[in-house]
Parts: C-alpha cells; structure tokens; sequence
C-alpha cells in the first residue's frame, strides 16, 4: 500500500507569507496527486488536481508542483482565510484507490 | 450540484446504520460516487466507491466485510449499508462525487455516525 506524509504540521504564518507544504509517497505516483483545504466544520474543497493543474475558481495564489514521490503545495501570499486544514490525496485507477495525507494545519502567527 | 447525507447518529458496538446521499443538479447516473469519513478531530480516510452502473465497488480494508456500498439510480440515491459497527468507525461521513480527474469535486454536508455503548 502506498503512504502519503505531510509536512510541516502544523504551519504558523503571517499574512502575506509565502507558504510551503509538502507531500511524499511511499513509491512513485506519478502525478496522481491532489490537494484540498478544509476549513473548521466543512467539507473539504479541491483546490489543485493532477499535482499542478488549478481547479477552476480557486484563486491563482495557490499552486502545486512535483512528480513522482514528491510534491509541494504553496500559498504565495497567505491571507486569512487561508487558515484551514490542506490535504494531499492520492489515487489509483485501477483499482480506484484513494489515499489522503494526514493533512497540514495553517493559521496565522 | 447537491449531495445531502442522511441516516447518521448514535448506534451501540456491535449493531447497523444505513446512511443515504440524495444526489440533485447534475446526471447521477453518468457519476462515480464514493463515501469518506473523518473521525472527530482526525484526518480524511476514503471508505468506499461504486461505479457509476453499481457494478463495480471497492472498500477501505478498515471497513471491508463490514461496508456496503449501493446506489439506486433512478431515485438519484446512494447508499452505505455498515454493520459491525466499533468504535473507531465514529465519524463524520461524507458522500462525494467523484470526477473523471480522480477528484472529489463536491461532497455533502457530511453525517455524524457515533458508535458508543
């Protein structure tokens, strides 16, 4: 089974920082890789598919890149309500497997 | 695009709870569904998934033998048959479709399901 780890956890930042999350797979993945935020009391919501493609409507200061084993999520300018939970997620086709990372809590210093 | 879960709450170890997702605002039919959970304060974890026709079904192995997972496609339905229930399966559950990206592009309300004697 593949794993997924997150760090760091959590992330303390100021508004207006530029902040850096990363995700590792246990073996290589490809680019089957996705991130979410998920604020207190809510669902999760896709913010970045495949490792680096923007969801449609999410704002363009949040980005995603790596390949393989190794994948990095970034808030080039955090503001508050950035302040949420962001998880990796990673999937299988065949069979349709998914995986999430135990997620990176953000708030602001 | 609407997912609304039903069915949660309080079940002794041991026992049943069938959890439902009415699906509305797009053609349920032509979607793969899939259910996730979040224990109280912890992480995501994937529980379940269904082809789009029903035939195909794959479960977590924490909750394989126990899980089942069905959808009714006339009624814009889907469902989550869990018996066997413990401890650790309390969480809340959320439906979630499940877009030919491999993403979760929109998910229920979510559903609290406590298992405590």
């Amino acid at each position: 089974d593949i794993q997924m780890t997150q760090s760091p956890s959590p992330l303390s930042a100021s508004v207006g920082d530029r902040v850096t999350i990363t995700c590792q797979a246990s073996q290589d993945i490809r680019h089957h890789l996705n991130w979410y935020q998920q604020k207190p009391g809510k669902a999760p919501k896709l913010l970045i598919y495949d490792a680096t493609n923007l969801e449609t409507g999410v704002p363009s200061r949040f980005s995603g890149s790596g390949s393989g084993t190794d994948f990095t999520f970034t808030i080039s300018t955090l503001r508050p309500e950035d302040v949420a939970t962001y998880y990796c997620q990673h999937y299988d086709n065949l069979p349709p497997i998914f995986t999430f990372g135990p997620g990176t809590k953000v708030d602001i210093k | 695009v609407q997912l609304v879960e039903s069915g949660g709450g309080l079940v002794q170890p041991g026992g049943s709870l069938r959890l439902s997702c009415a699906a509305s605002g797009f053609t349920f039919a032509t979607y793969e569904m899939t259910w996730v959970r979040q224990a109280p304060g912890k992480g995501l974890e994937w529980v379940s998934y269904i082809s789009n026709g029903g035939t195909s079904k794959y479960y977590a192995d924490s909750v394989k033998g126990r899980f089942t997972i069905s959808r009714d496609n006339a009624n814009n339905s889907l469902y989550l048959q869990m018996n066997s229930l413990r401890a650790e399966d309390t969480a809340t559950y959320y439906c979630a479709r499940l877009f030919w990206t491999r993403t979760f592009d929109y998910w229920g309300q979510g559903i609290l399901v406590t298992v405590s004697s």
